[in-house]
């Protein structure tokens, strides 16, 4: 089992459409939690960080369900900027004290007008 | 502005040729990391560095040289012994703490082996 997965999409959406996506991590000991935006050819960007109790930033919402071990992203009224493909990581090694990434593979997303 | 840079943009190589990718950040963070990124795959670790003059391998360290002489700079060499080197090279930088730590990246090197 990857120890971060994501399902690869694409994920067609028109402007203006709720789209959501999930990820699932295998250490149930994990503690940080990330969304990332990478657009093509370019570095990934930290969208935002996912805390235990969710949190909002503007048309973006992060969820956590460490029973289920899995992370949800919403992104509301999509724009055509959101076209991107997103990264959903996770703290792979949390009892060493240092913040050793795991990646997923990402999610892409397409906003057509 | 600050930020991390790496250079060069593109490279190429022959085969059997050692190079090495700059990066340099000027956001006082304390640990670096380099990362390959292959097509349809996640981030993997190469190296990382969570204090200058000390740096520890990561998850596909085998073909890759790094040092860490200055804080701000962290190089890394491809070694005509890495096997599969074509790939696309993002160098990262962190304050260093543990917890929420958050990774900032460079803009990338690509890589590619003639």
């Amino acid at each position: 089992r990857k120890e971060v997965e994501q399902d690869p999409g694409p994920f067609n959406v028109p402007e203006g459409a709720t789209v959501a996506f999930n990820c699932t991590y295998s250490n149930s000991a994990s503690q940080s939690f990330f969304w990332y935006r990478q657009d093509c050819r370019k570095e990934p960007k930290l969208l935002m960080s996912v805390y235990s109790s969710g949190n909002e930033d503007g048309r973006f919402t992060a969820q956590l369900n460490r029973a289920s071990q899995y992370i949800s992203l919403l992104i509301r009224d999509s724009k055509l900027s959101d076209s991107a493909t997103y990264l959903c990581v996770v703290n792979g090694e949390p009892d060493t004290g240092f913040q050793k990434l795991v990646f997923g593979t990402g999610t892409r997303l397409l906003v057509s007008p | 502005d600050g930020g991390i840079t790496q250079s060069p943009k593109y490279l190429f190589r022959k085969e059997g040729q050692n190079v090495t990718l700059s990066c340099e950040q000027n956001l006082n963070h304390d640990a670096m990391y380099w990362y390959r990124q292959d097509p349809g795959q996640g981030l993997r670790l190469i190296y990382y560095s969570q204090i200058v003059n000390d740096f520890q391998k990561g998850d596909i360290a085998e073909g890759y040289s790094v040092s860490r002489e200055k804080k701000e700079s962290f190089p890394l060499t491809v070694t005509s012994a890495q096997k599969n080197p074509t790939a696309f090279y993002l160098c990262a930088s962190s304050l260093g703490l543990a917890g929420t730590d958050t990774q900032y990246f460079g803009p990338g090197t690509r890589l590619t082996v003639l």
